[in-house]
């Protein structure tokens, strides 16, 4: 079983829409927890690291569900500008990184 | 700039010669990470520094891959006798870890990749 599972998509959305995105991970052990973007043929920025609380910047909500043992991204108002490809990311001891194949977004006129 | 960077950012070699890969991390940051991604795929670990000292290495990574940090600050990944499968986007990344500096101690900061072509 892989450590990190994502939906690969695409979602295709129009502008203006809502969408969330959900990423499983297989360990409970798991401590930190992070979206990232990519561009096509460009490296992963960070997006958001995803706290216990979960957090949210601007249009970006993020939550974790340590019951579930998933996180999700949620998008609103999409916008042209977010068609990208979004991985999360997991990290246990604070060593290895785990990351998910990544899910891609196309936002639609 | 102060982001990550990589060196080259492109690299077509032939099969079974060998290629070295340089990272040059973000000033404060003690850690640094090798990935290696192919299509479709998220980044895959490879190894991992602590300044000078190599913590930990994928089980995935054959002894054809060596990584270095000699000083705690760039890093070179060499690939010795590639082959077609070793075709992919190298990833470096740095995080802060106890030393501060940018981000919070394990966010990674991306650089832009190396991108090898073995023929």
């Amino acid at each position: 079983r892989k450590e990190v599972e994502q939906d690969p998509g695409p979602f295709n959305v129009p502008e203006g829409a809502t969408v969330a995105f959900n990423c499983t991970y297989s360990n409970s052990a798991s401590q930190s927890f992070f979206w990232y973007r990519q561009d096509c043929r460009k490296e992963p920025k960070l997006l958001m690291s995803v706290y216990s609380s979960g957090n949210e910047d601007g249009r970006f909500t993020a939550q974790l569900n340590r019951a579930s043992q998933y996180i999700s991204l949620l998008i609103r108002d999409s916008k042209l500008s977010d068609s990208a490809t979004y991985l999360c990311a997991v990290n246990r001891n604070f060593n290895k990184f785990y990351f998910g194949s990544g899910t891609k977004l196309n936002v639609k006129p | 700039d102060t982001g990550v960077s990589q060196d080259p950012r492109h690299k077509i070699t032939k099969r079974g010669q060998n290629v070295t890969f340089r990272c040059d991390p973000i000033s404060e940051h003690n850690r640094l990470y090798w990935y290696r991604q192919t299509l479709g795929q998220g980044p895959e670990f490879l190894t991992y520094f602590q300044n000078e000292a190599q913590l930990e290495k994928s089980r995935l990574l054959s002894d054809r891959f060596s990584a270095e940090r000699p000083k705690g600050s760039f890093s070179t990944l060499e690939i010795q006798r590639t082959e077609q499968g070793d075709s992919a986007m190298y990833l470096c990344a740095s995080s802060a870890g106890l030393a501060g500096g940018k981000g919070t101690y394990n966010e990674q900061f991306f650089g832009p990749g190396t991108r090898l072509t073995v023929l």
